[in-house]
């Protein structure tokens, strides 16, 4: 498809599991980002690659959160040991370069943590 | 402290009326851009408009269009015409130090829940 992927759309997973989130982008998107929507509330900014080089971590909320891209392509949000306030959609993003340019979401991924 | 502020959590608009979305920002940066989003209940934002700090006309996209006010700092979406299909959230969102040549991320509201009625 010409959109962003993420897979899995859902996770269950109990709380102290490890979860891997992937997020595929838009082919000759530079830019990737991460956000977090918890419930009812708007996104929250995680942390975003240029290529595979991360400028900006600030919004990783704890060392148990880590991000990883490869190129400019497959980005992965790993969590560590997850717990309850995890529980949320996390949304991956791309654009190409220039700060006018829109960022294009996916479907996010559905993440509870029992 | 708060970038940006949307000030109503929900609005009932009729189908066919427009309607306003007010969005303020703060921001000390002199080039940045201003974007809306629209997320529907199935979850999926949609990029609807753009518009940058040095931009002299107000942006403009089909029956979206912006009111940007630059000295008060707002940036408020009109959807003229309303359409059932409109009821969603709206999202306003910041880029700072937004040039030709940067990155970034964007910095969103808390987001208005529009439901428009026959």
């Amino acid at each position: 498809g010409a959109g962003v992927s993420q897979s899995p759309s859902n996770k269950v997973t109990e709380k102290g599991k490890d979860v891997e989130l992937r997020c595929d982008p838009i082919s000759g998107h530079t830019a990737l980002y991460w956000y977090r929507q918890r419930l009812g509330q708007g996104l929250e900014f995680l942390i975003y690659f240029q290529g595979n080089s991360a400028p900006d971590k600030s919004g990783l909320p704890s060392d148990r959160f880590s991000a990883e891209r490869t190129g400019e392509s497959v980005s992965t949000l790993t969590i560590q040991r997850t717990q309850q306030e995890d529980s949320a959609v996390y949304l991956c993003a791309s654009s190409r370069k220039g700060g006018y340019q829109p960022q294009h979401f996916g479907d996010g991924t559905r993440l509870s943590i029992l | 402290a708060q970038k940006i502020t949307q000030t109503q959590p929900g609005m009932f608009v009729q189908e066919k009326e427009a309607v306003t979305l007010d969005c303020t920002y703060d921001t000390s940066d002199q080039s940045y851009g201003l974007f809306w989003y629209k997320q529907p209940s199935s979850g999926e934002m949609i990029f609807l408009i753009y518009q940058g700090s040095y931009d002299e006309q107000n942006a403009t996209e089909g029956r979206y269009s912006l009111n940007f006010q630059k000295a008060r700092k707002s940036a408020n979406l009109v959807i003229s015409a309303s359409q059932l299909g409109d009821s969603a959230m709206y999202f306003c969102a910041m880029r700072e130090g937004a040039t030709t040549d940067s990155w970034g991320k964007l910095q969103f509201g808390a987001g208005t829940q529009v439901v428009v009625t026959p």
